[in-house]
């Protein structure tokens, strides 16, 4: 189903805490991104990446952080520092120039 | 810097009737117009694209042109059906960064 899955499909993050959102790509697509979507918005972009480790800061990177050691897996970390961090997270790839495909997303509680 | 501007953010029509959806881009690099609709909690899915080579491409129901001298492009959906009620975005990117950037959507209801 597009190949590229995102997990866990909810989480709940307490305040102060650190976690890890998961998105792995089986399709081998240079490009890879994470969006967030909060209700009856649009996506914004948070990070993307070109390239094996290389990635760029969104329009709102502020309290995120990401690495990208393997071409297939891109996984954020909503660090303490983002003080809104309920939303619903979308993760994309992508060829150069060409369609995005999504994951199914997770969504982030923070309790 | 890159910015896509949406509009209408909701929209409403009647059955079998046309819908259309505006968008205008920043960046005059943008070569990749793709749009997606996205149904109540689920991912967005591609549902027609266009490339800046490209003035107007056409798939059954659904039609988008481009007009790159003015930065705008358009999503057409003839003969509404109810199945078509969803939230749509439009999109722009350019090669040179594989940056996507997302309009802000428009919701598009269906009445019977």
């Amino acid at each position: 189903d597009g190949g590229i899955t995102q997990s866990p499909k909810y989480l709940f993050r307490k305040e102060g805490q650190n976690v890890t959102l998961s998105c792995e790509q089986n399709l081998n697509h240079d490009a890879m991104y994470w969006y967030r979507q909060d209700p009856g918005q649009g996506l914004r972009l948070i990070y993307y990446s070109q390239i094996v480790n290389d990635f760029q800061k969104g329009d709102i990177a502020e309290g995120y952080s990401v690495s990208r050691e393997k071409k297939e897996s891109f996984p954020l970390t909503v660090t303490s520092a983002q003080k809104n961090p309920t939303a619903f997270y979308l993760c994309a790839s992508s060829p150069r120039d060409g369609e995005a495909f999504f994951g199914q997303g997770t969504r982030l509680t923070v309790v | 810097g890159e910015n896509v501007e949406q509009h209408p953010s909701t929209l409403s029509v009647q059955e079998g009737d046309s819908a259309v959806i505006k968008c205008t881009y920043s960046d005059s690099a943008s070569n990749y117009f793709p749009w997606y609709k996205q149904e109540l909690g689920k991912r967005p899915q591609l549902i027609i694209d266009i490339r800046s080579n490209v003035g107007e491409k056409k798939d059954q129901r659904i039609a988008v042109t481009l007009n790159k001298t003015a930065k705008h492009f358009s999503l057409h959906i003839t003969e509404t059906q109810p199945e078509d009620s969803a939230v749509y975005f439009c999109a722009a990117t350019y090669s040179s960064a594989s940056k996507i950037i997302f309009g802000s959507g428009t919701r598009l209801s269906i009445r019977p």
